[in-house]
C-alpha cells in the first residue's frame, strides 16, 4: 500500500499570498494517479485536481498541481478567504485508495 | 451533474450495525464506483471500501475487511454500506463518493472522486 506523508501539517498565510503543499508517496504513484481535494467544515469534500495536474470541472486556474513519482506540490495563487480549508491528496489508479492526513491552511 | 443523496444521521449501540445509503439521482449509474470514506473527529479522510454495479464485488481497504459490507441495488441507483460490531472508534462522518471506472485487460481500476454525497454523521454511544 502507498502511503502519503503531507507536509505542512498547517500554513498560516494571508489573503492574496501563495500557498504550496506538498505530497510525497512511499513509492512511485503510477501514470501520475494523484488527486488533490479541498474539505471545509460540515461540507463534502471538492475533487480540486487529478491526474497530478489536471483541475477538476469549474476549479479556478488559481490552483495548480505539479509533480511525478513520489513528490507532488498543489499551490494556490492569490489566496482568497474561501481557499482556507484541509487540503488532501489522494491516489488512485488501482482498486483501492489512499489519502495523506492533510494539510490545513489557515489565515494568518 | 450528478447529486448523491444520503441517509440521515444514526446514534447506535456498540457492538450493534449500522447502514447507511446513497441514492445516485442521474447518470448511468452501473458503469461508476461508489465508494465510502469516513472522518472521525479531529482526524483525516479515510477509504473504507468501495463497489461498481457493474462488476458487482466490492473492494475493501484491510482495516475494515470483516466489519464492513458495501452493496449496490442498480434498481434503486442506491449504494450501501454498513458497518458492524460499532465501537466508540467508529463515531464519524461518512461520506459516499463517485468516480470513474477504468475497464483494462487485466480487470479495473478506480479513478479520482468526482462527486460526494453530504455526509451521515454515525454516532456510536451507550
Amino acid at each position: 500500500e502507498i502511503v502519503l506523508t503531507q507536509s505542512p501539517g498547517t500554513l498560516s498565510l494571508s489573503p492574496g499570498a501563495r500557498a504550496t503543499l506538498s505530497c510525497r508517496a512511499s513509492q512511485s504513484v503510477g501514470s501520475g494517479y494523484l488527486a488533490w481535494y479541498q474539505h471545509k467544515p460540515g461540507q463534502a469534500p471538492r475533487l480540486l485536481i487529478y491526474a497530478t495536474s489536471t483541475r477538476a470541472t469549474g476549479i479556478s486556474d488559481r490552483f495548480s498541481g505539479s509533480g511525478s513519482g513520489t513528490d507532488f506540490t498543489l499551490s494556490i495563487s492569490r489566496l482568497q478567504p474561501e481557499d482556507f480549508a484541509v487540503y488532501y491528496c489522494q491516489q488512485y489508479g488501482s482498486s483501492t485508495y489512499t489519502f495523506g492526513q492533510g494539510t490545513r491552511l489557515e489565515i494568518k | 451533474q450528478v447529486q448523491l443523496v444520503q441517509s440521515g444521521a444514526e446514534v447506535k449501540k456498540p457492538g450493534s450495525s449500522v447502514k447507511v445509503s446513497c441514492k445516485a439521482s442521474a447518470g448511468t449509474f452501473r458503469s461508476y464506483a461508489f465508494s465510502w470514506v469516513r472522518q472521525a473527529p479531529g482526524q483525516g479522510l479515510e477509504w473504507m471500501g468501495g463497489i461498481t454495479p457493474m462488476f458487482g464485488t466490492p473492494n475493501y481497504a484491510q482495516k475494515f475487511q470483516g466489519r464492513v459490507t458495501i452493496t449496490a441495488d442498480e434498481a434503486t441507483r442506491t449504494a450501501y454500506m454498513e458497518l458492524s460490531s460499532l465501537r466508540s472508534e467508529d463515531t464519524a462522518v461518512y461520506f459516499c463518493a463517485r468516480s470513474v471506472v477504468v475497464v483494462i485487460a487485466a480487470g479495473y481500476y478506480y479513478y479520482a472522486m468526482d462527486a460526494w454525497g453530504q455526509g451521515t454523521t454515525v454516532t456510536v454511544s451507550s
